[in-house]
């Protein structure tokens, strides 16, 4: 069946620090793969996403490519700040579009 | 733009009741999903209503039913409640159905709680 491992949390950083948070996917045929961010206090939105192989999806500074040869969707930022602080979701809808799976998250707090 | 809504905020029932659950979608949108998510878990897709009937259905039993009415509003029923069914409750509308092509944006959520 489909399904989404994701790094555990919780990670703290330094302001300025690099950012990775590791997700590995499972699935039938080919998946479009997400990034989902929920801010303390908001809901959930969409941060990136790639729908084939290869593909990088990019937003706010945070990057994800698609690798289909290792199942993985590692987000990444080169520099964070203190207002990327929040819970990651990695996520993943299976080719026909009628299912989605959502990873366990990971929260991400950085100081200054 | 009005975004997309949820009533209650917070709901308290006892176990084998029944609760429900609404959603308007934000404008433009006809498509609502719902998720199930469990404390410190990730959200549990539910299922899909597009064009008032059901799209796509996750691992849940048939207690857990829904309706989409013809402004793309959409109700959660949930029948026989258990203790697990505890969790928030996230609603999701999107321009189409397309759960790989069409972003999803999410409501506040309805936290429930079940005695």
């Amino acid at each position: 069946g489909n399904s989404v491992t994701q790094m555990e949390g919780p990670v703290t950083l330094s302001e300025e620090a690099f950012l990775t948070i590791n997700c590995t996917y499972t699935a039938t045929g080919y998946p479009s793969l997400f990034w989902y961010v929920q801010y303390p206090g908001e809901g959930l939105q969409l941060l990136l996403k790639a729908t084939k192989a290869d593909d990088k999806g990019s937003n706010k500074g945070f990057e994800a490519t698609y690798r289909k040869e290792t199942t993985s969707f590692h987000l990444e930022k080169g520099s964070v700040q203190v207002s990327d602080s929040a819970v990651y979701f990695c996520a993943l809808s299976d080719p026909d579009g009628n299912q989605f799976y959502f990873g366990t998250g990971t929260s991400l707090t950085v100081i200054p | 733009e009005t975004g997309v809504t949820q009533s209650p905020t917070h709901l308290i029932k006892t176990r084998g009741q029944q609760v429900t659950l609404r959603c308007s979608s934000q404008s433009g949108h006809n498509t609502v999903s719902w998720y199930q998510q469990a404390l410190g878990q990730g959200p549990q897709f539910i299922f899909q209503y597009y064009r008032e009937e059901e799209n796509g259905r996750g691992n849940f039993p048939p207690r857990f039913s829904g309706l989409q009415f013809p402004n793309y509003s959409s109700e959660l029923n949930v029948n026989a409640l258990e203790l697990d069914d505890s969790a928030l409750y996230l609603c999701a509308s999107s321009r189409g159905p397309g759960l790989a092509r069409d972003t999803q944006y999410f409501g506040p959520g309805t936290r429930l709680t079940v005695l």
